[in-house]
C-alpha cells in the first residue's frame, strides 16, 4: 500500500527557515517523479517543486532561488527545505506521488501545516 | 504557464442528482487533464487522468471528457460521500503542473 507520510510543519517567523519531510512507503521514490504541493487557507491547490527520478527539479516561480527540493532513495523520503520564509508561505504543504514519470498525481499525503507569522 | 479556469465556482445539488463541472485550458492540452477530490481537512484524491481514465476504486458514477481546452467531469446520481471540491489539473506542458480554482459541490 502506498503511504506518504509529511512531517516538520510548524510556526516560523518570517525570514526564517523549515525542511520538510515526506517518508514514502509501499513504493520507492527512486524511480518516480516526486513532487510538492500548497494550498493556502480556504484556497486552491499550488504546485511548488518537482524533483524527477534522475534528480533534476524544478520550481514555481514563487519559490525559485528560497526552497530547495530533494530526496534520499536510500531513506525513501522526499525533503523541501524552505529559506526565506514569507507570510505567504502559510499554507498546508502536501507531498504527491506523480505517476511513474507523467505530470498527474497519483497519491497524496495527508499534509504538514506550515504558518509563517511574526 | 497554462492557465486552467472551472466553472461554476460552487454547485449546489440534492442527493441523487447528477452534477455537470466544466474545466477550460488557456491553450491546448490534448487529453493531459486530471481531476482530483478534495473533502474538508483531507488531502485530495485522484479520480481521473488521460480527461477520461477512471483511477483505480473510483465508482462509475464519476466520467471525464473532453480534449483539447475543454473538459468535463460529470458525477451521476451524487451520493452524500460525493459533497467536495473538485480540481482540474492540466500537465500536458510542465514545468510548472497547474490546477483550476475548484468547484464546490454542495448539497443544496
Amino acid at each position: 500500500e502506498v503511504q506518504l507520510v509529511e512531517s516538520g510543519g510548524g510556526f516560523i517567523q518570517p525570514g526564517g527557515s523549515l525542511r520538510l519531510s515526506c517518508a514514502a512507503s509501499g513504493f520507492s521514490v527512486s524511480v518516480n517523479y516526486m513532487s510538492w504541493v500548497r494550498q493556502a487557507p480556504g484556497k486552491g491547490l499550488e504546485w511548488v517543486s518537482v524533483v524527477y527520478s534522475g534528480g533534476n527539479a524544478y520550481y514555481a516561480d514563487s519559490v525559485k532561488g528560497r526552497f530547495t527540493i530533494s530526496k534520499d532513495n536510500s531513506k525513501n523520503t522526499l525533503y523541501l527545505q524552505m529559506n526565506n520564509l514569507r507570510a505567504e508561505d502559510t499554507a498546508v504543504y502536501y507531498c504527491a506521488k506523480q505517476f511513474g514519470s507523467y505530470g498527474y498525481f497519483d497519491y497524496w499525503g495527508r499534509g504538514t501545516l506550515v504558518t509563517v507569522s511574526s | 504557464e497554462i492557465v486552467m479556469t472551472q466553472s461554476p465556482a460552487s454547485l449546489s445539488v440534492s442527493p441523487g442528482e447528477g452534477a455537470t463541472l466544466s474545466c477550460r485550458a488557456s491553450q491546448s492540452i490534448s487529453s493531459n487533464l486530471a481531476w482530483h477530490q478534495q473533502k474538508p481537512g483531507q488531502a485530495p484524491r485522484l479520480l481521473i487522468y488521460g480527461a477520461s481514465t477512471r483511477a483505480p476504486g473510483i465508482p462509475a458514477r464519476f466520467s471525464g471528457s473532453g480534449s483539447g481546452t475543454e473538459f468535463t467531469l460529470t458525477i451521476s446520481s451524487l451520493q452524500s460521500e460525493d459533497f467536495a471540491i473538485y480540481y482540474c489539473q492540466q500537465y500536458n506542458n510542465w514545468p510548472p503542473l497547474t490546477f483550476g480554482g475548484g468547484t464546490k459541490v454542495e448539497i443544496k
